[in-house]
């Protein structure tokens, strides 16, 4: 029972333009939501997080949007640099569990 | 500052050897502590988290336990390996609810 679902396993953006990934949780109960970024071998880095009373939380390039009715979160990256590149996960808790997507691999191109 | 270690860094095992990875963390108190797991091309799963000594919740049933001996020592064990535990192990701390998550660097465990 996958209760985080990312849906695009991978996304392929220019240096420059907007890279939008995309998140869609399953339990009501989950109130708090984060993004993570990942390198290969290396623990995720923590990059941005948004509550359920909020709809919309920025953080320099890094802007998560909420849609509880939907059950939909988004993170979009504006301007993407190549240093972007890596895999992103949403992570979503209700309670002590924090539940992880599948993640979506970003490639930032040149 | 708070950190968190994990070792080893890498791990060949032989199937049906048994398992011990260790997590602590320092520069904080009665943090919640989550194993998590990530196998080939696949998501973080949660395996089991603790939110005090002696407290374990288990996500997934399977051949391995985890035991919080410490307030802030978070350890991962298998009497006997399956190939199917080969994986990327990540410990990660936080201080309650709605807060993020803080990882360590993961320990590569390949079972032969």
């Amino acid at each position: 029972d996958q209760q985080v679902k990312q849906n695009s396993p991978s996304l392929s953006v220019q240096e420059g333009r907007i890279s939008i990934l995309n998140c869609d949780y399953t339990n009501s109960m989950f109130d708090y939501f984060l993004w993570y970024k990942k390198y290969p071998a290396e623990g995720p880095t923590f990059l941005i997080s948004i509550s359920s009373i909020k709809d919309k939380n920025e953080d320099g390039r890094f802007t998560v949007f909420l849609n509880k009715s939907a059950k939909h979160l988004s993170l979009h990256i504006v301007p993407s640099q190549p240093g972007d590149s890596a895999v992103y996960f949403c992570a979503a808790t209700g309670t002590d569990k924090l539940i992880f997507g599948t993640g979506t691999r970003l490639q930032v191109f040149p | 500052s708070q950190t968190i270690h994990q070792w080893p860094a890498t791990l060949v095992q032989p199937v049906g050897s048994p398992l011990s990875l260790e997590c602590t963390v320092e520069g904080t108190s009665n943090p919640n502590l989550y194993w998590y797991r990530q196998a080939a091309g696949r998501g973080l799963q949660l395996l089991f988290y603790s939110v005090g000594i002696g407290q374990i919740s288990s996500e997934v049933p399977q051949n391995l336990s985890a035991s919080r001996p410490q307030d802030r020592q978070f350890i991962l064990s298998s009497k006997k390996l399956l190939l199917s535990d080969s994986g990327f192990y990540l410990c990660a701390w936080s201080v309650g609810r709605h807060t993020e998550a803080f990882f360590g660097q993961g320990t590569r465990l390949t079972v032969v």
